[in-house]
């Protein structure tokens, strides 16, 4: 079974710049959460997909958007890059839909990445 | 509103003592809540859950905590720390939502 993965690792990009980070779910999920976790701060929730649409949405501004594809994996874009940014980006998968409750809504966690803006 | 509070951003404890790590909860329905443990420059990795099944939920590493409704809390325990457990550790809590509510988090230092 393969885990949660995420690319890349790491990523340096300039404040106004736009960037796309990418996250594969565990095999036989379907809902992926995207999470930003600030220097010595908990994860905050940006937002979920479940079957290719967003599914909730955390305090973040329409710059950060994101995509399902039909094989459940996902991407987060953030557009119009400000210092305040950079974190590392953690995503989640999980089975959602019905069957969310049979599996306690668990979500497995990705390594993450380090996005630093100059 | 959901909220979740971890009291103590790091905690230093003796190998071989106590390591007790608090979390309360704030809901107006009992939520799922979760302990995570991250080691540096590493992802999340779930400690254990609460999911209303028993109200002393044992995790993995010889971690467990204990649900008290009456005091909105989620207490982490271990009996013996190791030179191992020193990592950050998050409470976490969710309701109906798929979101996860964390804490900001308890930098746990063992020391020799």
């Amino acid at each position: 079974e393969t885990g949660v993965t995420q690319s890349p690792t790491h990523l340096i990009k300039t404040r106004g710049q736009q960037v796309t980070l990418r996250c594969s779910s565990q095999s036989g999920h379907n809902t992926v959460s995207w999470y930003q976790q600030a220097l010595g701060q908990g994860p905050q929730f940006i937002f979920q997909y479940y079957r290719e649409e967003e599914n909730g949405r955390g305090n973040f501004p329409p710059r950060f958007s994101g995509l399902q594809f039909p094989n459940y994996s996902s991407e987060l874009n953030v557009n119009a890059l400000e210092l305040d940014d950079s974190a590392l980006y953690l995503c989640a998968s999980s089975v959602g839909g019905a069957l969310s409750w049979a599996f306690n809504n668990e979500q497995f966690f990705g390594p993450g990445t380090r996005l630093t803006v100059l | 509103a959901q909220s979740v509070t971890q009291l103590g951003s790091h905690v230093s404890v003796s190998e071989g003592a106590l390591v007790l790590l608090r979390c309360n909860y704030s809901s107006s329905v009992p939520p799922y809540l979760f302990w995570y443990v991250q080691y540096p420059n590493q992802g999340l990795q779930l400690l254990l859950k609460y999911t209303s099944a028993a109200t002393l939920v044992k995790g993995i590493n010889g971690f467990e905590a204990e649900f008290k409704k009456s005091e909105t809390s989620f207490h982490l325990t271990k009996p013996s720390a190791h030179m191992s457990d020193a990592a950050e550790y998050f409470c976490a809590a969710q309701t109906g939502a798929n979101n996860l509510f964390f804490g900001t988090g308890t930098r746990l230092t063992v020391i020799p």
